[in-house]
């Protein structure tokens, strides 16, 4: 059973370009996390999705920033008009259902750099 | 809101030594869930051990251990026989149960581990 997957694992844009991450969650699970690592500093919760429905945004920059999880495909992240600022680890999570075992299984996170 | 908070930036523990890793948390909630994850320099999160708040027993897996005190909000981990491979980032997070409020992960700020000869 293959893991969370998440491409790309290292991507370079230009500030002004747009950048988009993608993530296929294990099998079999339908919720999916989007988390913001700054380089030394712990994960923030960025967004919560399930399938077709966004249903925490809470930790989302009002603007730039746009999370779908669609009928079919892996969920996307995207980042328009990329600044510097944006530079991170971008992590993806999934879990079964709202609460089943507790556990949010990660993926191995895509580098953005903004030149 | 939930926090959680882990005020030991880096910690540094012999080989084959204990180390205790501290975490406090702040909740108004019964029913949730306590974790530590591992992040080593390849930055991939793994699940070290979870502890449900509604056990009285302390979660042990092999060599980790928690002592999950709920009336004092802290859950702070102990690696016994400590290993190279156990040096990386530990990170403690909570997940609320509550069906109500969007389950998602909050995490510490994060310990650095290192591990010497």
């Amino acid at each position: 059973n293959a893991g969370v997957m998440q491409n790309p694992r290292h991507l370079v844009r230009r500030r002004g370009q747009e950048a988009r991450l993608r993530c296929s969650p294990m099998k079999g699970h339908s919720h999916v996390y989007w988390y913001r690592q700054l380089p030394e500093e712990g994960l923030k919760f960025m967004v919560y999705l399930q399938k077709e429905n966004i249903i925490d945004e809470s930790g989302m920059p009002k603007e730039r920033f746009s999370a779908e999880f669609p009928k079919e495909g892996p969920s996307i992240l995207r980042i328009q008009q990329v600044v510097r600022g944006d530079s991170a680890a971008y992590f993806c999570a999934s879990s079964p259902d709202r609460a089943f075992g507790g556990e949010l299984f990660f993926g191995e996170g895509s580098r953005l750099t903004v030149l | 809101a939930q926090t959680v908070t882990q005020s030991q930036p880096e910690m540094s523990v012999q080989e084959a030594e204990t180390v205790t890793l501290s975490c406090t948390y702040d909740t108004s909630e019964s029913d949730y869930y306590l974790f530590w994850y591992k992040q080593p320099p390849s930055r991939q999160m793994i699940l070290v051990i979870r502890q449900e708040a509604y056990k009285q027993q302390n979660a042990t897996e092999n060599r980790f251990s928690v002592n999950f005190q709920k009336a004092a909000k802290s859950f702070s981990l102990k690696i016994s026989d400590s290993q190279l491979g156990d040096a990386a980032m530990y990170f403690c997070a909570y997940r609320t149960l509550n069906t109500g409020t969007a389950s998602k992960l909050t995490f510490g700020t994060g310990t650095r581990l290192q591990v010497t000869l």
